[in-house]
């Protein structure tokens, strides 16, 4: 079965400092990996994926994320954390769906607290 | 159009009581899934539509829960006899055919007393 591993359930980082929000997988196949970011009582927005290609991708607030298939990792990374940055972060997998359809439900973490102090 | 809405935001209902939550996918997306978040934990995987067709359920969608997508556009979650337990975030998000990433609306927050 497909599933992410989120080791943290809290980061902390002063502002200007860079941040690593650690994810390994487990994956049958080729893994297609997520984050998403949750801000207090809405909903997830989509940061950036890997589905091939790159092992850097980079997505949205200047956030990256680092594939790593020897190490089964995807690190969420940003080189100088900003206090707004500071939000519940879930790493995700996309499930292997059902033969007779090509849509496919995502597995997420339990999710990391980033906190950015002034 | 510019995102996944929801209806309700919030509800608050008394246990026993039926509920229902509606779910507007962007434009275009044929894919639209539904997933539950209590607190401190992920997002849940309940249900998944393609166009109208309903093609996964999980096992955490007892026989209280039903969806539907009647004409393949907006949808919708019932929970018959609200329990206590069923009090959480309901999520909707939805995808574009042959794109992987999927796309949260802000919710429905549900408080059963």
């Amino acid at each position: 079965a497909q599933s992410v591993a989120q080791p943290e359930d809290q980061v902390n980082v002063a502002e200007g400092n860079p941040l690593t929000v650690k994810c390994t997988y487990s994956v049958s196949g080729n893994p297609y990996l997520f984050w998403y970011v949750q801000y207090p009582n809405r909903g997830l927005q989509f940061l950036l994926k890997y589905i091939t290609g790159d092992n850097l991708v980079k997505g949205s607030y200047g956030f990256e994320a680092e594939f790593n298939k020897s190490q089964t990792s995807f690190h969420l990374k940003k080189p100088s954390a900003l206090v707004s940055d500071s939000a519940l972060y879930f790493c995700a997998v996309r499930d292997i769906g059902p033969r007779y359809s090509s849509a496919s439900k995502i597995i997420f973490g339990s999710g990391t607290r980033l906190s950015i102090r002034p | 159009d510019t995102g996944v809405s929801q209806d309700p935001r919030h509800k608050i209902t008394k246990r026993g009581q039926n509920v229902t939550f509606r779910c507007d996918p962007i434009s275009e997306h044929n894919r639209l899934y539904w997933y539950r978040q209590t607190l401190g934990q992920g997002p849940e995987f309940l249900t998944y539509f393609q166009n109208e067709a309903q093609l996964e359920k999980s096992r955490l969608l007892s026989d209280r829960f039903s969806a539907e997508r009647p004409k393949g556009s907006f949808s919708t979650l019932e929970i018959q006899r609200t329990e206590q337990g069923d009090s959480a975030m309901y999520l909707c998000a939805s995808s574009f055919p042959g794109k992987e990433t999927q796309y949260f609306g802000p919710g429905t927050r549900l408080l059963v007393l």
